[in-house]
């Protein structure tokens, strides 16, 4: 299995503000995506990271406020502009394997508070 | 588009004892891989089992297991001899087989809080 590690953990962040969370995999994987998980919620697909190129974002959700970057095979970054307190959720980096190319692996999330 | 339904917001088991969390799901396509995740507080998504829907045989994980229906649309997850440490959040989790890009995204259940109980 892949390990995938983000940070930061947690943040609380002015409004107004951006914040950048990083994300690093262990080992080559095929596709990488960012989730949003608010309060006592599922998961819900932000976009999908493109190595090399723009990123697919999902609808509901537009690159200007959630720039994402994957210069290479194992890392990408994902950054929460110009935060509200609405912004106040988990994000999580998800990968999935080269080797097997069907599950999915997970990140720790990063929590964000936007006071 | 797929949708992921899991009816159940809470569950509760006694510790050694049998539970079963349901999930349904809905798609038009033929191949796909279905998941049960596990999320304790500490927020880490961990997998729990995965199960192929070209495969008539139910996948198993020690004590955890599945009953996949396809014709249902139906994928509900066994967990035997329950202990404290299974006590998290469950979603379930829909993908389709298709490698390209987005659609090999996953699809998320609302999620079924599983309390273990002494």
């Amino acid at each position: 299995s892949a390990v995938i590690s983000q940070k930061p953990s947690r943040d609380i962040c002015q409004r107004g503000t951006s914040l950048t969370i990083q994300c690093q995999v262990d080992s080559q994987v095929t596709m990488m995506f960012w989730y949003r998980q608010q309060p006592g919620q599922s998961l819900t697909l932000i976009a999908t990271a493109n190595q090399g190129s723009e990123a697919t974002y999902e609808s509901g959700f537009v690159i200007d406020k959630f720039p994402i970057s994957r210069p290479n095979l194992t890392f990408s970054t994902l950054t929460v502009s110009n935060m509200s307190p609405e912004d106040s959720s988990i994000y999580l980096c998800s990968a999935t394997s080269r080797v097997t190319n069907t599950e999915a692996f997970f990140g720790q999330g990063t929590r964000l508070t936007v006071v | 588009a797929q949708t992921v339904t899991q009816s159940q917001p809470e569950m509760s088991v006694q510790e050694a004892e049998t539970v079963t969390l349901s999930c349904t799901y809905d798609t038009s396509e033929s191949d796909y891989y279905l998941f049960w995740y596990k999320q304790p507080p500490s927020r880490q998504m961990i997998l729990v089992i995965r199960q192929e829907a070209y495969k008539q045989q139910n996948a198993t994980e020690n004590r955890f297991s599945v009953n996949f229906q396809k014709a249902a649309k139906s994928f509900s997850l066994k967990i035997s001899d329950s202990q404290l440490g299974d006590a998290a959040m469950y979603f379930c989790a829909y993908r389709s087989a298709r490698l390209t890009g987005t659609a090999s995204k996953l699809t998320f259940g609302t999620g079924t809080r599983l309390q273990v109980t002494l």
